[in-house]
């Protein structure tokens, strides 16, 4: 079966622009999650999506981050106005069950 | 938020070695996770751990979940060169409003 998709696979913006990313599921996977990974560190979830539900999204820099799931399939992870701090790679996963997460290989993204 | 210790932060092996990783958490986890993640890619699920004591292999791959469920450890016997990653534990806290915490990772370097 394929994997998670991702796109862009990089980006490169400049501090105050913004910036969307999209993700694709494994089909048939019900929950999706976005997750920040800073260099050096794992993965730190943003937000959760069950269908096209918010489970959770209480580390998400509501300011300036926000994320959708229409259709409970495809979902877009968007930053505006990017900061410096937010360079770092976004991992999209989905889960058939909530323990197994399965993810896809990132959007890595500089903001100079 | 809830952490999870995991050591050592780097090891450099002989191929062929035994390599031997493990992770803490001073709170009770209901489900441990490992995952290996190349440069560039996203995190791939290597073995899941869903029992306290539960020992599970995968190949040359053995984790075992933690009597106590407060720990994890991985085991990779007989060590190739595509082994080399970087090697992440996961965890659902057991009061954690089922978010998956992750590890800081072990970087794994193998001497041909």
């Amino acid at each position: 079966e394929a994997g998670v998709a991702q796109s862009p696979r990089y980006k490169i913006i400049e501090k105050r622009q913004s910036v969307a990313f999209w993700c694709n599921p494994i089909s048939g996977h019900a929950t999706l999650y976005w997750y920040q990974q800073i260099l050096g560190q794992g993965p730190k979830l943003l937000i959760q999506f069950q269908n096209n539900g918010v489970v959770d999204d209480s580390q998400l820099p509501k300011d300036r981050f926000s994320a959708e799931r229409l259709k409970g399939v495809d979902s877009t992870l968007k930053i505006q106005p990017a900061k410096l701090e937010d360079s770092a790679v976004y991992l999209c996963a989905s889960a058939r069950s909530h323990y197994e997460q399965y993810f896809g290989p990132g959007t890595r993204l500089t903001v100079t | 938020g809830q952490q999870l210790n995991q050591s050592p932060q780097s090891m450099f092996i002989q191929e062929g070695e035994d390599v031997s990783m493990n992770c803490t958490s001073s709170s009770i986890f209901n489900t441990w996770l490992w995952y290996k993640q190349d440069p560039g890619e996203g995190p791939v699920l290597l073995i899941a751990l869903y029992k306290a004591g539960e020992l599970t292999s995968n190949g040359r791959l053995t984790a075992q979940f933690g009597i106590t469920r407060k720990d994890s450890f991985l085991n990779i016997s007989a060590s190739i060169p595509s082994d080399v990653g970087i090697y992440f534990c996961a965890g659902f806290w057991i009061q954690g409003a089922q978010k998956l915490v992750f590890g800081q990772g072990t970087r794994l370097t193998i001497n041909p």
